[in-house]
């Protein structure tokens, strides 16, 4: 089983860029796609980046997605930031034995 | 619009079941595989079971197997969770989720809201 190693927390204040790694333990990171899920607080998930890099309908293209395969790890990029910015995201992946993996989560404030 | 409402919220004691329903609106239910989510107090996001469109291939967490069913009514638009043997690490916010697939791959397109699951003494 592989897992999906995340910083437990990310601060940056309002206006800056910030930068979400998210790191596969075994298994090449460019062989399935990485997504990444925003969840504000007291809030359900929504998606916010699917197959690596795309966002769905209504996600500003201020969120980013990409793959680093030097580092076995996939990245969420955050531009701009704003105070609504400040929530939990989460990267998911998966293989053939391991349907449904997600990360361990990184909590963004927005200071 | 895509509209999933779980309902089932509860309290049971060790050892004891509880019924998740989700309700589907918004698409054609029957087209779409699904998957049920938690999230502990405090914790990340857990996946805990998959069934597809269909019915006939279903997976399930190793945290859960044998203890837990999945199924759906699609004339009823309707998923379930029987979480039977609960345990207090079964403590935790229950997510409906639909599964969208593109061409090489899959993840959660649309979550419910939550319904919230306490096993306790």
């Amino acid at each position: 089983n592989f897992i999906l190693t995340q910083p437990h927390s990310v601060s940056e204040s309002p206006g800056k860029t910030v930068t979400i790694s998210c790191t596969r333990s075994s298994g090449y990171i460019g062989n399935n796609y990485v997504h990444w899920y925003q969840q504000r607080p007291g809030s359900a998930p929504t998606t916010l980046i699917y197959d690596d890099d795309q966002r769905p309908s209504g996600v500003p293209d201020r969120f980013s997605g990409s793959i680093d395969r030097s580092s076995n790890s996939a990245s969420l990029t955050i531009s701009g930031l704003r105070p609504e910015d400040e929530a939990d995201y989460y990267c998911q992946s998966y293989d053939n034995r391991n349907p449904w993996v997600f990360g361990g989560g990184t909590k963004l404030t927005v200071i | 619009e895509v509209h999933l409402v779980e309902s089932g919220t509860g309290l049971a004691q060790p050892g004891g079941s509880l019924r998740l329903s989700c309700a589907a609106s918004g698409f054609t239910f029957s087209s779409f595989e699904m998957n049920w989510v938690r999230q502990a107090p405090g914790k990340g996001l857990e996946w805990v079971s998959y069934i597809s469109g269909s019915g006939n291939s279903i997976f399930y967490a190793d945290s859960v197997k044998g203890r837990f069913t999945i199924s759906r009514d699609n004339a009823k638009n309707s998923l379930f969770l029987q979480m039977n043997s609960l345990r207090v690490e079964d403590t935790a916010v229950y997510y409906c989720a639909r599964v969208r697939r593109t061409s090489g791959s899959y993840f959660v397109g649309d979550w419910g809201q939550g319904t919230q699951v306490t096993v306790s003494s």
